[in-house]
């Protein structure tokens, strides 16, 4: 069975700081690892995917993640954050060897982005 | 192209009622999945069709139906509705089954029972 963890239910960072939002993932075998973000009243935004390759990922929106296989970690991060980025944050995995698999989320990490 | 449409966006029902939501996937995207969302549970996964097949099927109770159309339409249906159904529906379509194919989320239907 895989998991995810986020374990900051919020994250509180001044506009033009750095971002990061934790991740990490349990999974049997190798990693799909995913980002979503939602604001309010909307569905979820596709932000980036690791597949294989690369542990640097880069996504929309100036946001990047990097996948450090050692400490099962998917971190968000985002060099300069700004207000617009303040959102609820979803990290999500599938386990590659397992196609029929189902999605699974974290609890997601509300970022609040303050001028 | 046109994103994932979900329909109606608000919905307000009486416990016992049934109801039914629709999902309309991206054009050429043949698999869709179904996900409640409350603030206490967070994202809770109902199930995914693929070619008007489910393939996979989340913890939820028999109340809890779904189909897929042949030309990927998505419907889910919850009978006998209780306090506790009160959530975001949130419909994702995706290109295939395949494990990295990302999801594509509707905005959702937003359910109250009372």
């Amino acid at each position: 069975a895989q998991s995810v963890a986020q374990p900051e239910d919020q994250v509180n960072v001044a506009e033009g700081n750095p971002l990061t939002v934790k991740c990490t993932y349990s999974v049997s075998g190798n990693p799909y690892l995913f980002w979503y973000v939602q604001y309010p009243n909307r569905g979820l935004q596709f932000l980036l995917k690791y597949i294989t390759g690369d542990n640097l990922v880069k996504g929309s929106y100036g946001f990047e993640a990097e996948f450090n296989k050692s400490q099962t970690s998917f971190h968000l991060k985002k060099p300069s954050a700004l207000v617009s980025d303040s959102a609820l944050y979803f990290c999500a995995v599938r386990d590659m060897d397992d196609s029929w698999g189902k999605l699974q989320f974290g609890a997601g990490t509300q970022v609040v982005v303050t001028p | 192209k046109a994103g994932v449409t979900q329909t109606p966006r608000y919905l307000i029902k009486t416990r016992g009622q049934q109801v039914t939501l629709s999902c309309s996937p991206i054009s050429g995207h043949r698999s869709v999945s179904w996900y409640q969302q409350t603030p206490g549970q967070g994202l809770q996964f109902l199930f995914e069709y693929f070619s008007e097949t489910q393939r996979n099927k989340g913890n939820f109770p028999g109340r809890f139906s779904g189909r897929q159309f042949s030309n990927s339409r998505s419907e889910m249906n919850v009978s006998t509705l209780e306090l506790g159904d009160s959530a975001l529906y949130l419909c994702a379509s995706s290109l295939d089954l395949g494990a990295n194919s990302p999801l594509h989320f509707g905005n959702g239907t937003r359910l109250t029972v009372t």
